[in-house]
């Protein structure tokens, strides 16, 4: 079974400072990344993507990625009230022509005014 | 506007009885999944299919069914068999294999036992 972990939360920040997000995974022919932030009672949405070792910038969202440690992470600066939601860290994964996203359980985040 | 569409957004299901969720995307994408999303469990894999006529069993295909007859619809069953059925689905779909593999998600419906 291949598996995607994710640090158990929740996590809380204050406004303005970084929230630190992890996730581990165990397949070692991962090749994309994805987070997704969920709100409470809707469907998650894409906010980035990671192919790549190293770092991808977009906005107030870096997201992180080493291959080698099987370690992919997302930094969100200046954190806002609503950045409040659980975001969850998703691998792809190739079997032949079949392509299909493996879940983390998500981590909550809540950002203090 | 391109999207996925779900329907219906909530459902109510009695013992015994099989119901059938639909999904419909119009984005001219190839592949499309079902997850379950229980509470602090993430998602998980149900079903997915990459074309037409075609699909693969994901982590949790006991007690689920679904058809791919046309490129835009894969509609979930949910049947007698599967023991606890509450939970909120979401249907997905991906764009083409080259370049960006990100998924598309519906909005979900809510399924609930009564």
């Amino acid at each position: 079974q291949k598996e995607v972990e994710q640090n158990s939360g929740p996590l809380s920040v204050p406004e303005g400072a970084i929230a630190s997000l992890n996730c581990t995974y165990s397949d070692r022919g991962s090749q994309s990344f994805f987070w997704y932030r969920q709100y409470s009672g809707k469907s998650p949405e894409l906010i980035m993507s990671i192919y790549s070792n190293g770092d991808k910038e977009d906005g107030r969202f870096t997201a992180q990625l080493n291959k080698a440690s099987q370690y992919v992470s997302l930094l969100i600066r200046d954190s806002q009230p609503s950045d409040s939601a659980t975001y969850l860290c998703a691998v792809n994964t190739w079997a032949g022509a079949n392509s299909k996203l493996t879940f983390g359980k998500g981590i909550t985040l809540s950002v203090r005014p | 506007d391109g999207g996925i569409t779900q329907s219906p957004k909530y459902l109510f299901r009695k013992e015994g009885q099989n119901v059938t969720l639909s999904c419909e995307q119009n984005l001219n994408h190839d592949a499309m999944y079902w997850y379950r999303q229980d509470p602090g469990q993430g998602l998980r894999l149900i079903y997915y299919s990459q074309i037409v006529n075609d699909f693969q069993k994901g982590d949790i295909a006991e007690g689920y069914s679904v058809s791919r007859e046309k490129k835009e619809s894969f509609p979930l069953t949910v049947t007698s068999a599967q023991k606890n059925p509450t939970a909120f689905y979401l249907c997905a779909s991906r764009t083409p294999r080259t370049g960006n593999y990100g998924y598309t998600f519906g909005s979900g419906t809510r399924l609930t036992v009564v």
